[in-house]
């Protein structure tokens, strides 16, 4: 099993819709978790932090599940902008060697459409 | 602005010759990372720095090397032993090597032949 799990997508969507992701991960004692966004052929933008007990930035909600463990990233009234790659990453203890690491999902892909 | 800053953008390279890649940044970050990222896959830690004169290997550190002799800046060698070196290389940084946020640079795209 991936240490972090993603649906790959595409997810296509109008524009207006609302839409959610997921991310699983497997390291029960995971400490933190991030949301990014990647356009195509660029570097990976902190999109927002998920805290505990969920946090919202005007169209976008991140929610954390600890007993399920995943993290899911709620868009609402989507753009034709909001056209990316999401990538869901979690801090915690590297499970098969010591340290600790920020492991990254593959990314589910979101096309907005008219 | 600061920020993180990679060069160059894109590198071409002949099999067989060594090649850096440039990390430069101006937020204080104590910590600093290089990934590197291929179509499909999620991206992977090649090495990692907490401090100055002080980095550990990452997932995937065979045929790479760094050096953190300054705190603003983290090269990365791709050595002619990296069996696939074609790939997008990011450098990233963080206030420390914990639970911070990481952020990153623009990227670099090197491409073997």
């Amino acid at each position: 099993r991936k240490e972090v799990e993603q649906d790959p997508g595409p997810f296509n969507v109008p524009e207006g819709a609302t839409v959610a992701f997921n991310c699983t991960y497997s390291n029960s004692a995971s400490q933190s978790f991030f949301w990014y966004r990647q356009d195509c052929r660029k570097e990976p933008k902190l999109l927002m932090s998920v805290y505990s007990s969920g946090n919202e930035d005007g169209r976008f909600t991140a929610q954390l599940n600890r007993a399920s463990q995943y993290i899911s990233l709620l868009i609402r009234d989507s753009k034709l902008s909001d056209s990316a790659t999401y990538l869901c990453a979690v801090w915690g203890r590297i499970l098969t060697g010591g340290g600790n690491k920020l492991t990254f999902g593959t990314g589910t892909q979101l096309k907005v459409e008219l | 602005d600061g920020g993180i800053t990679q060069s160059p953008k894109y590198l071409f390279r002949k099999e067989g010759q060594n090649v850096t890649l440039s990390c430069e940044q101006n937020l204080n970050h104590d910590a600093m990372y290089w990934y590197r990222q291929d179509p499909g896959q999620g991206l992977r830690l090649i090495y990692y720095s907490q401090i100055v004169n002080d980095f550990q290997k990452g997932d995937i550190a065979e045929g790479y090397s760094v050096s953190r002799e300054k705190k603003e800046s983290f090269p990365l060698t791709v050595t002619s032993a990296q069996k696939n070196p074609t790939a997008f290389y990011l450098c990233a940084s963080s206030i420390g090597h914990s639970t911070y946020e990481q952020y990153f640079g623009p990227g670099t795209r090197l491409t073997v032949t």
